[in-house]
């Protein structure tokens, strides 16, 4: 199947400053990926849908000036946490739709973001 | 809106028992379903798919059965292995309007011990 490479794995970072995380993926084009956050022992929730040429679309609740994102490339999309809090801690992951239809998504490896 | 529910786990069997994990959902219109999972350290992956009603994805001994009168997509194994071990995710993804994007159940841990 499809490849989605995220990176870094995982981070820890003082408060106060920014955290980039990529997502790339590998072996196709991707116009459209999505960044999902994942609280301990909850589901993951979607923040944003990352479109490739254009500006992200974020669900509600999330603030877009703390959570930018950049679609850069059909290949690669960053998400960068500014001003990092110790709240925003937690495990993010990007996946990428991709096949027929569309229909089936592929998911990076996820990145654990500890802020100290 | 749309939605997943599915069993809280942890869920812990002894290898070769048999394994169900409930998931019902909630959606307007027809949406596909899918299972994905994460093992400790990786990213998901899916697991197996049913896009219609009466479906049946199956996938390394694992099936489930898309079930529109109960809106259920339950996930079994007649026998687990101590590799099963890992996060299952039950998931739907509802055509209108969407570009792939999955809404989640909270996941289900589960531990096979030997």
């Amino acid at each position: 199947g499809a490849v989605v490479s995220q990176h870094p794995s995982w981070v820890i970072c003082k408060s106060g400053t920014s955290v980039k995380i990529e997502c790339r993926s590998l072996d196709f084009q991707a116009t459209t990926m999505f960044w999902y956050r994942q609280f301990p022992k909850q589901s993951l929730m979607l923040m944003a849908t990352s479109n490739e040429g254009s500006k992200a679309t974020y669900e509600q609740g999330v603030e877009k000036d703390k959570f930018l994102i950049n679609h850069a490339s059909l290949t690669l999309s960053t998400l960068t946490v500014t001003s990092a809090h110790p709240e925003d801690s937690s495990f993010y992951i990007c996946s990428a739709p991709h096949g027929q239809g569309r229909f089936e998504a592929f998911f990076g490896q996820g990145t654990r973001l500890t802020v100290v | 809106g749309d939605s997943v529910t599915q069993m809280e786990g942890p869920v812990t069997l002894s290898e070769e028992a048999f394994l169900t994990i409930n998931c019902t959902y909630t959606a307007t219109g027809y949406p596909s379903l899918f299972w994905y999972v994460q093992y400790p350290g990786e990213g998901l992956q899916l697991l197996l798919k049913a896009t219609k009603a009466d479906d049946k994805g199956s996938n390394k001994g694992f099936e489930a059965t898309y079930r529109k009168e109960t809106t259920s997509f339950h996930l079994e194994k007649g026998s687990v292995q101590v590799s099963d071990s890992a996060v299952y995710f039950c998931a739907l993804l509802n055509y209108g309007g969407s570009q792939g994007n999955l809404i989640f159940g909270k996941g289900t841990k589960l531990s096979v011990k030997p």
